[in-house]
């Protein structure tokens, strides 16, 4: 079964210092990763995917995430956080067997504060 | 265009009473799915739907269940509640034509909060 691992619970950053999110995923086969974003109150929003190609993947709001194959790994990275971007934030993932269905990581809450 | 719309917003229900959450997905979208988010466990999908046909189950008991009527639209219900029940339930369509696109997204909708008394 897929898994996904996020190892940062609770960020605290303040504003301009960079972020980096870490996500692991176990699935061994070809697979589909996601980061979403979820806004205090809000429903959960597409931040970005990788599907396949360039393992560098830029997303909204100037975040980007690295693929790396060898590593398992999916990490977001912003160059500078603004006070906006407090939310929780999750990596997925998506096997290649057809299912829809996305196997997500436990979450980071990240804390921006002015 | 409208997202993907839940209600109700929240529920109150007491152990042992049935619930049915409501989905409407966006205009277009054949696939529905429902997700399950606590604070202990995360998210976690529950079932997808297509064509009014339950496609893929998470591992959940057999007290959840739901439905997808031919306009799309999409129940979930769960019967005999417990506490540990309670829970944000997230619905997701997408623009699904039958087999997994490769570039398929899900769209979510704002959730229905289910407190289990």
């Amino acid at each position: 079964a897929q898994s996904v691992s996020q190892h940062n619970h609770h960020v605290i950053l303040s504003e301009a210092a960079s972020l980096e999110l870490g996500c692991n995923y176990s699935y061994g086969g070809t697979v589909n990763l996601f980061w979403y974003v979820q806004y205090p109150g809000q429903h959960l929003q597409l931040l970005l995917k990788y599907f396949s190609g360039d393992p560098l993947v830029k997303g909204i709001k100037g975040f980007e995430a690295e693929f790396i194959k060898s590593k398992f790994s999916f990490n977001l990275r912003k160059p500078s956080v603004q006070w906006s971007d407090t939310a929780e934030y999750f990596c997925a993932s998506r096997d290649n067997t057809g299912r829809r269905a996305l196997t997500f990581g436990s979450g980071t809450r990240l804390q921006v504060q002015p | 265009k409208a997202g993907v719309t839940q209600t109700p917003r929240y529920l109150i229900k007491t152990r042992g009473q049935q619930v049915t959450l409501s989905c409407s997905p966006i205009s277009g979208h054949r696939s529905v799915s429902w997700y399950q988010q606590t604070p202990g466990q995360g998210l976690q999908f529950l079932f997808e739907y297509f064509s009014e046909t339950q496609r893929n189950k998470g591992n959940f008991p057999g007290r959840f269940s739901g439905r997808q009527f031919s306009n799309s639209r999409s129940e979930m219900n769960v019967s005999t509640l417990e506490l540990g029940d309670s829970a944000l339930y997230l619905c997701a369509s997408s623009l699904a034509s039958g087999r997994l696109a490769t570039n398929e997204k899900l769209f979510f909708g704002s959730g229905t909060q289910l407190s289990v008394l």
